[in-house]
């Protein structure tokens, strides 16, 4: 057990749609990061968040968007949802800001797009 | 449930016997390389990492090697255990603010009995 918790588990939603995934970093970790996981992409970086702000962005989509919150847990909307969004999205979440901070990962959201 | 892609290439071997993984990256300008395990219906785990200016090093049974004029890094496992099944794959980073991490496919380890 990492410490990091994500809710829900499993989502399933249809097109065009939206969802909200949700974040608890573990205890003393001011980093947020969001990944996606998908078969044919692998595991790509989505953004990060720091001590409520944003720090990085990487490949996430305009109709995505994530906030971290005044008690550190974080929340990623994905709208307008498509087939491709069809994923696992990770949250991680580390002490420090720097990329050289061990990253801690939780169980995922595996997210079904019909 | 499975995690990850089911088309990775697979690495199948004997338990007891060493494992080695490969990973080609992509920006000769990558100052930083982790190993992450990812078991199945699990996140990536931290394994072990290696700095740019390092060419090995070495944890508990696991060792990363970096060669960067060939941009390859290598992750050796000792004495493979069934515990070791799972996919493994690199990631790349620059330190610089602006810079992000950039993960490998990934291959899957099969540990034969």
């Amino acid at each position: 057990d990492s410490g990091v918790t994500q809710t829900p588990k499993h989502l399933i939603t249809a097109t065009g749609q939206r969802v909200t995934l949700r974040c608890s970093p573990r205890s003393g970790d001011l980093s947020v990061y969001w990944y996606q996981q998908s078969l044919d992409q692998g595991l790509q970086f989505l953004i990060q968040y720091y001590n409520g702000e944003e720090r990085a962005k990487g490949n996430i989509l305009e109709r995505f968007s994530a906030q971290q919150f005044p008690d550190l847990h974080s929340e990623l909307n994905l709208s307008s949802l498509e087939l491709g969004d069809s994923a696992l999205y990770f949250c991680a979440s580390s002490p420090g800001w720097g990329l050289e901070n061990e990253q801690f990962f939780g169980p995922g959201t595996r997210l079904t797009v019909l | 449930g499975e995690s990850v892609g089911l088309h990775l290439p697979t690495l199948s071997v004997q338990e007891g016997d060493n494992s080695i993984i490969n990973c080609a990256y992509s920006n000769s300008a990558s100052d930083y390389f982790i190993w992450y395990k990812q078991e199945s219906g699990k996140g990536p785990q931290f394994i072990i990492d290696i700095r740019s200016n390092m060419d090995k090093r070495q944890g508990q049974r696991v060792t990363v090697l970096l060669n960067k004029t060939v941009k390859h890094l290598s992750l050796q496992i000792a004495a493979t255990q069934p515990g070791d099944s799972a996919v493994y794959f690199c990631a790349e980073m620059g330190l610089n603010r602006d810079d992000k991490i950039i993960f490998g496919k990934g291959t899957r380890l099969h540990i034969l009995p």
